[in-house]
């Protein structure tokens, strides 16, 4: 069936390091590809998506490039701040009636 | 733009009673879909509805149904509660069915004691 994988965590940064989450996928089509955020105590909120092969999502600093020959979408950020810290989920989504499928999340802290 | 939003925030319940809880999309969106979420599990899809009718279903129990009004409020409804049920439980909207941005809610914390 369709899925996602996430890295696990969780993920420790002091300020200012570079941010890597790798996410790559299965399906069974052609997906769409999200990244959503998790502040603690919050629901998700949508950080940035890509609906095609080469897209590239962007959003406050972080970055994803749909990758379909390597089934990837790798979350990335120069700079990583305190307010960063909060759990990360990759999802893709096929479209139809088929729900979001997520992978299990990462967590990140980022330490000053 | 008012966002999705969930009644009750938090809520504690015994094992074996059945709890209701509620979800109003955003104006204008008529999808409305419900996750479950848990540290051991994840983000597991629960149901969609659209236009008041299921779309799809996830794997859960008949002890989880909901549904969907003509306004395109939506309510999930648990009966029978076991300890596992407890989670966050998460509805998410969107303008139309499938393959659709949606947008979630801050979710009901619900604990089974």
């Amino acid at each position: 069936g369709d899925s996602v994988t996430q890295m696990e965590g969780p993920v420790t940064l002091s300020e200012e390091a570079f941010l890597t989450i790798n996410c790559t996928y299965t399906a069974t089509g052609y997906p769409s590809l999200f990244w959503y955020v998790q502040y603690p105590g919050e629901g998700l909120q949508l950080l940035l998506k890509a609906t095609k092969a080469d897209d590239k999502g962007s959003n406050k600093g972080f970055e994803a490039t749909y990758r379909k020959e390597t089934t990837s979408f790798h979350l990335e950020k120069g700079s990583v701040q305190v307010s960063d810290s909060a759990v990360y989920f990759c999802a893709l989504l096929l479209g139809g009636n088929t729900p979001l499928v997520f992978g299990k999340g990462t967590r990140l802290s980022v330490i000053a | 733009k008012a966002g999705v939003t969930q009644t009750p925030r938090y809520l504690i319940k015994t094992r074996g009673q059945q709890v209701t809880l509620s979800c109003s999309p955003i104006s204008g969106h008529r999808s409305v879909s419900w996750y479950q979420q848990t540290p051991g599990q994840g983000l597991q899809f629960l149901f969609e509805y659209f236009s008041e009718t299921q779309r799809n279903k996830g794997n859960f129990p008949g002890r989880f149904s909901g549904r969907q009004f003509s306004n395109s409020r939506s309510e999930m409804n648990v009966s029978t509660l076991e300890l596992g049920d407890s989670a966050l439980y998460l509805c998410a909207s969107s303008l139309d069915s499938g393959g659709f941005e949606q947008f979630f809610g801050p979710g009901t914390r619900l604990t089974v004691l």
